[in-house]
């Protein structure tokens, strides 16, 4: 069945150092790609999507990628901040069925 | 922006309770979902419904069950609480057969079971 591994956490960064959090798929069909982030007592909220093959979403400085050959959709950032110490999850929507990742905590120093 | 509300962020009941936890959302969005999150675990999907009365079994359904009597209310309820169910409670909803539609979550609720 359909599922998204991304790699365990947590992460631990300097700020203003280079994130990439890895992310790979396995679906059938032409399933849309999510990264949601989840800061510390809150829900989920979207960060960005990508809905085909090499599309690239982005936002708030993240981007990510949708590679169907590699079927992956890594999450990159140029820059961290301290303030994007939260837990991202890599997310698969597919015939109307999400599937999530197991989330990677992000914690950024100073 | 489309707004999901879940009626409480902290909530501490006993075992052996019948506790209701409330989701509305205001965008009239057909779908809607409960996920617990548990660390190490990540999001497991308890139910889901497609439509007003229509419910589904999700991935861990057991000592949950749920009601949808309008289209923008979705209530989850442990129908005795026992410990185990101590956990981040999450109701998400979305628009049906759009591909690239994502998930709305609540704020999430904290259920602490005593």
């Amino acid at each position: 069945g359909d599922s998204v591994t991304q790699m365990e956490g947590p992460v631990t960064l300097s700020e203003e150092a280079f994130l990439t959090i890895n992310c790979t798929y396995t679906a059938t069909g032409y399933p849309s790609l999510f990264w949601y982030v989840q800061y510390p007592g809150e829900g989920l909220q979207l960060l960005l999507k990508a809905t085909k093959a090499d599309d690239k979403g982005s936002n708030k400085g993240f981007e990510a990628t949708y590679r169907k050959e590699t079927t992956s959709f890594h999450l990159e950032k140029g820059s961290v901040q301290v303030s994007d110490s939260a837990v991202y999850f890599c997310a698969l929507k597919n015939f109307n069925k999400f599937y999530f990742g197991s989330g990677t905590k992000l914690n950024v120093k100073p | 922006d489309v707004k999901v509300t879940q009626s409480s962020r902290y909530l501490v009941k006993r075992t052996g309770e019948k506790v209701f936890l409330e989701c509305v959302q205001d965008m009239d969005h057909e779908n809607m979902f409960w996920y617990r999150q548990d660390p190490g675990l990540g999001l497991r999907l308890i139910y889901f419904s497609y439509d007003v009365k229509m419910k589904g079994k999700g991935d861990i359904p057991e000592g949950y069950s749920v009601s949808r009597e309008k289209k923008e209310r979705f209530s989850l309820i442990l129908e005795s609480a026992s410990t185990n169910q101590t956990s981040m409670y999450l109701c998400a909803s979305s628009l049906r057969g759009i591909m690239n539609y994502g998930y709305t979550f609540g704020s999430g609720t904290r259920l602490t079971v005593v």
